[in-house]
């Protein structure tokens, strides 16, 4: 069975702290797909980065970066020099190779204060 | 380009009443999906199409059908609506999840009282 967790259910930072968002994640199956999504506080969700199981090199984007590590099957987020505009519920998820359903954690609400 | 369209954006049912979710997408994407989030949950999957005529379902369909006749559309319906069907719904469409991401509509706010 898959499953994605996101321990961290809230987090508040002062603007222009860095953060780092937690995501662990189960599956048995070697070949997968790793997903973070915002969702801003219009309940929309935007996409932010795919990575698939293949491919563990980090990625910056911006003030955006991930950390991949299959040996500790974690994906995690950093959010450098944090704006009150990131504030939202960020979530992780996991889809495997061929399947239909991505797997949603529970999801992260980061509150960047002024 | 409207990406992918969610009507209504709000709604309140009574106890077994039911309506139909609707979901456009223009972007002709083959893949459709209907989630549901609940409060402080991640999203759960209820059904989803892979091309026109073909639905299938997700980890919570009960309480849930659809439907796709073109590739355009995939309506969501309720069937006597209950309290546990309160929820955000989303609706997403992406031309294949692997190699790509999926586009999310802006969601739809139902109650049930």
């Amino acid at each position: 069975a898959q499953k994605v967790t996101q321990a961290q259910t809230e987090i508040s930072v002062v603007e222009k702290e860095d953060v780092t968002l937690d995501c662990v994640y189960e599956t048995r199956d070697t070949t997968y797909y790793l997903f973070w999504y915002k969702q801003p506080p219009s309940g929309e969700l935007v996409f932010l980065i795919r990575r698939n199981s293949f491919d563990e090199q980090n990625e910056i984007s911006g003030r955006y970066s991930w950390n991949f590590q299959k040996s500790t099957s974690s994906f995690n987020f950093t959010i450098t020099a944090s704006q009150v505009v990131d504030s939202a519920v960020y979530f992780c998820a996991l889809i495997l190779t061929g399947a239909n359903n991505l797997f949603f954690g529970t999801g992260t609400r980061l509150t960047v204060i002024p | 380009n409207a990406g992918v369209t969610q009507t209504p954006k709000f709604r309140i049912l009574k106890i077994g009443q039911s309506m139909t979710l609707q979901c456009t997408q223009d972007m002709n994407h083959n893949y459709m999906y209907w989630y549901r989030q609940d409060p402080g949950m991640g999203l759960k999957l209820i059904y989803y199409s892979v091309g026109a005529g073909i639905t299938d379902k997700g980890e919570v369909p009960n309480g849930y059908n659809v439907s796709r006749s073109t590739t355009e559309d995939f309506p969501l319906r309720l069937e006597l609506a209950a309290p546990s069907q309160t929820s955000v719904y989303f609706c997403a469409s992406s031309p294949r999840w692997e190699r790509t991401e999926a586009f999310f509509g802006q969601g739809t706010r139902l109650t049930v009282v």
